[in-house]
């Protein structure tokens, strides 16, 4: 399983456009990213899944530079909600099922 | 509503003994996925099955012990307990027995507590 890593935490404000980024340069051929949101005593919450470019939906862009070895999750115009913990998973299910999550990135977001 | 049911949401018992934390997942969904996590700490992937056998495997401690049931739903049993396993247990499901290109849908938890 590719290994990940995360800044430990980010601060930013209302209104903002947010960029985290997650280096994986291990990652393998078949592998995907995926990003997941947790907030505090809730379960985590899918995101955002990609494989390469830019895949992008109602909540969250992801980034995919061409090497793969590192992708950026964009949120737009963050509020007050989005305060949580955002985790970067790299992995090929087909290789290896455990589904590995880090410490993830915890961003506050202040008024 | 991610659709997966835990229970109990809350649990507090003695060091010592033995309790079972139960999963439903979503319907349909074929695998089960168990993480353990502890105050501020990541989540720690303990055990996997997909319908009905274990797939894979992580950090899960010989006092653990999990199975699930031809119904799909799943059971965590925790024995001899000791104080560092209060913790918030997540049980996750997913349709595939390869969670890498979908998602895993996440119950609330449950936390217990050891005292």
């Amino acid at each position: 399983l590719a290994k990940t890593t995360q800044p430990i935490s980010m601060d930013s404000y209302e209104g903002q456009e947010v960029n985290i980024t997650c280096s994986h340069n291990n990652i393998a051929t078949n592998d995907y990213i995926t990003w997941y949101q947790q907030f505090p005593s809730q379960g985590p919450r899918f995101i955002i899944q990609g494989y390469k470019t830019k895949v992008t939906n109602e909540v969250a862009s992801l980034f995919i530079p061409a090497d793969r070895k590192s992708s950026t999750l964009s949120l737009p115009r963050v509020s007050l909600s989005d305060t949580a913990v955002y985790y970067c998973l790299v992995g090929d299910g087909a290789r290896d099922d455990k589904i590995i999550f880090g410490k993830g990135t915890r961003l506050h977001i202040l008024p | 509503d991610s659709g997966v049911t835990q229970t109990p949401k809350h649990l507090i018992t003695a060091t010592g003994q033995r309790v079972t934390l139960r999963c439903s997942p979503r319907s349909g969904d074929l695998s089960v996925y168990w993480y353990q996590q502890s105050l501020d700490q990541g989540l720690q992937f303990l055990i996997q099955y997909y319908n009905g056998e274990e797939r894979a495997k992580g950090n899960i401690l010989e006092r653990f012990s999990a199975q699930q049931f031809p119904d799909l739903h799943s059971e965590l049993n925790l024995s001899s307990l000791e104080l560092g396993d209060s913790a918030l247990y997540f049980c996750a499901s997913s349709l595939l027995q390869r969670a890498d290109t979908g998602e895993l849908f996440f119950g609330e938890g449950s936390r217990l507590t050891v005292l």
